[in-house]
């Protein structure tokens, strides 16, 4: 059962446009939202993360938007880059690095 | 810093050998866990240990065994490779100070090929 379901699967997207990935969660239980970076043949690294008790979070280019009554939440890239081609993996955690990821999406950004 | 370092790379195995993917952590982290990645399925827990002596099965274990005899070092043991265990696997750590962000770090790999 796969508890955290995250769309699209691939997505493209012109240099300097917005790119939006969504994600939506079953258990209520999970307290800590992160969203991961992974290029090929790397490790995911942390790109942003969000706790339920608040609605929104930015840093830089990156936002995510958390909605807790819908379960969801998702990721806003703006002004994409062709460097921000990755793949993107959101993920929920109830306890201390007990991760559940998300499918994962392909970014590929246009020059 | 290394960070979080695997071992080999890639690796080919015949069905029913067995094998060991090392993973080391120079970070002093309590918290480590292997993850399997998939296409189309993200990266799935395997298993997790929350500090020396202490392992517990993640999602999908089956296969597969784990030990942490040292902070630093968390192996992942494949019993009888079979070909459904072809994939990337991953190795993570978190520190106890990082409780409040519960980040990840990654290692950078290891690709299994079992024929």
């Amino acid at each position: 059962q796969q508890q955290v379901k995250q769309s699209p699967q691939s997505l493209i997207v012109q240099k300097g446009g917005i790119s939006i990935i969504n994600c939506a969660y079953e258990n209520t239980a999970f307290d800590y939202f992160p969203w991961y970076q992974q290029f090929p043949g790397k490790g995911p690294a942390l790109l942003i993360a969000i706790r339920p008790d608040v609605s929104e979070k930015k840093e830089g280019r990156f936002t995510i938007s958390f909605n807790k009554s819908a379960k969801q939440f998702s990721l806003h890239i703006m002004d994409s880059q062709p460097g921000d081609s990755a793949t993107y993996f959101c993920a929920a955690a109830t306890s201390y690095g007990k991760l559940t990821f998300g499918q994962g999406t392909i970014l590929t950004v246009h020059p | 810093n290394a960070g979080v370092t695997q071992t080999p790379k890639f690796q080919v195995l015949k069905t029913g050998q067995s094998m060991t993917l090392q993973c080391a952590q120079d970070m002093n982290h309590e918290y480590m866990s292997w993850y399997r990645q998939d296409p189309g399925m993200g990266l799935r827990l395997i298993h997790y240990s929350v500090g020396a002596g202490i392992t517990d099965q993640g999602e999908v274990p089956n296969g597969y065994n784990v030990s942490r005899s040292t902070t630093e070092d968390f192996p992942l043991r494949l019993l009888s490779a079979a070909p459904s265990q072809t994939s990337v696997y991953f190795c993570a750590s978190t520190g106890a100070g990082r409780a409040s962000t519960y980040e990840q770090y990654f290692g950078p790999g290891t690709r299994l090929t079992v024929t």
